[in-house]
């Protein structure tokens, strides 16, 4: 596609619950980055895949958020047993020559 | 740690002014600087960058100013519109190639008044 998209566009989940998020980035595009972004917040690096190897998972808050790439295109944020703490929007950027192109984000709320 | 912090978190200006957000850095190691815009319910969108080797880039009604001295950076937009109403974030990254994090500032929102 001509960007990069995200799905679900919007998730509302129970405490407890686990969430997966979806990323299809611009294709080609080596460089995958997951962002997190609480209400009126600047974005938060979690995780960065460079084709399929996940290089750096730095800004994962916990052990409850898992990422992966498995065929360096497609890439899937996990969030275990979410706590209300994880609601923010969450947004997954590719890249190519250094510029990020994000794609307009996942809002979880968790309840 | 080191992060990337804005002066004003709101900015309001007359349509047709021009508009300037600043932002403060802290990690002097930083090679390469990015605006970002960001509008209701969407991603950051790219404006403009700078080079740690450079201390002025133009674009179209935008200009970058980097002052690496007082690790300052700004962002000035000319004949403010209203489309030009959303969150202004100064990025910054180590060097500028694919592999390489950028880390945010808290950002600074801009409300264009008609």
């Amino acid at each position: 596609g001509a960007g990069v998209s995200q799905s679900p566009r919007y998730k509302v989940a129970k405490r407890g619950q686990d969430v997966a998020l979806r990323c299809d980035p611009i294709s080609g595009h080596v460089s995958l980055f997951w962002y997190q972004q609480a209400l009126g917040q600047g974005p938060e690096f979690l995780t960065y895949f460079q084709n399929e190897a996940q290089l750096d998972k730095s800004g994962l808050p916990s052990d409850r958020f898992f990422a992966e790439r498995p065929e360096g295109s497609v890439s899937t944020l996990k969030i275990q047993r979410t706590q209300q703490e994880d609601s923010a929007v969450y947004l997954c950027a590719s890249s190519l020559t250094g510029t990020l192109n994000f794609g307009e984000g996942s809002w979880l709320t968790v309840v | 740690g080191e992060s990337v912090g804005l002066h004003l978190p709101t900015l309001s200006v007359q349509e047709g002014d021009n508009s300037i957000i600043n932002c403060a850095y802290s990690n002097s190691a930083s090679d390469y600087f990015i605006w970002y815009k960001q509008e209701s319910g969407k991603g950051p969108q790219f404006i403009i960058d700078i080079r740690s080797n450079m201390d002025k880039r133009q674009g179209q009604r935008v200009t970058v100013l980097l002052n690496k001295t007082v690790k300052h950076l700004s962002l000035q937009i000319a004949a403010t519109q209203p489309g030009d109403s959303a969150v202004y974030f100064c990025a910054e990254a180590g060097q500028r190639t694919s592999y390489d994090k950028v880390i945010f500032g808290p950002g600074t929102s801009l409300s264009v008044i008609p």
